[in-house]
């Protein structure tokens, strides 16, 4: 019940179009979901996040949209650009945890020029 | 400001020994976290600290131990190294909360021959 299931696990875009990353979870008591972006390297960085009395939350090219009933939120990167290029985690996790996230596996975005 | 540094960014270790990472979190960040991050298993939650306790704890056998200091640096330890502990560490500090605000370091990159 605490797995958070995340598709697909590889994406290809061509520059200025839309990446979609789509995650799903069980656990009713999540209420805090972040998007991070990790590249090589590097730690995972906090992108946007969004908590569940909101049906969607944009940062510029960064949306979340979030589905509450149907327990599943993602990702939008519009006018994707080859920076863009990372792995992307999204996670989950219930206010009674303190501080620990339940991630999911990962999707490795590559946008070519 | 500072961000998360952890030391050392690279080891390697012999399967028996034991290890020891360290991890400065942001100023004024009480609360730290430590995660493992491998190919196979993604992200898995270790432990979390908040002044100086243990506040949460994943599914991790007790070779993997961790510590908090008054200065909010933590410190985790790893016995009996085996060859499946080779991993990316990575430490995350943050103001305590559901996972608000987390920053995390560029990790410590353990490598067990």
């Amino acid at each position: 019940q605490q797995q958070v299931k995340q598709s697909p696990q590889s994406l290809i875009v061509q520059k200025g179009g839309i990446s979609i990353i789509n995650c799903a979870y069980e656990n009713t008591a999540f209420d805090y979901f972040p998007w991070y972006q990790q590249f090589p390297g590097k730690g995972p960085a906090l992108l946007i996040a969004i908590r569940p009395d909101v049906s969607e939350k944009k940062e510029g090219r960064f949306t979340i949209s979030f589905n509450k009933s149907a327990k599943q939120f993602s990702l939008h990167i519009m006018d994707s650009q080859p920076g863009d290029s990372a792995t992307y985690f999204c996670a989950a996790t219930p206010k009674t945890s303190g501080s620990r996230l339940t991630f999911g596996e990962g999707t490795q975005l590559t946008v070519n020029p | 400001k500072a961000g998360v540094t952890q030391t050392p960014r690279y080891l390697i270790k012999t399967r028996g020994q034991q290890v020891t990472l360290s991890c400065s979190p942001i100023s004024g960040h009480r609360s730290v976290s430590w995660y493992q991050q491998t190919p196979g298993q993604g992200l898995q939650f270790l432990f979390e600290y908040f002044s100086e306790t243990q506040r949460n704890k994943g599914n991790f056998p007790g070779r993997f131990s961790g510590r908090q200091f008054s200065n909010s640096r933590s410190e985790m330890n790893v016995s009996t190294l085996e060859l499946g502990d080779s991993a990316l560490y990575l430490c995350a500090s943050s103001l305590p909360g559901a996972g608000d605000g987390y920053t995390f370091g560029s990790g410590t990159r353990l490598t067990v021959v």
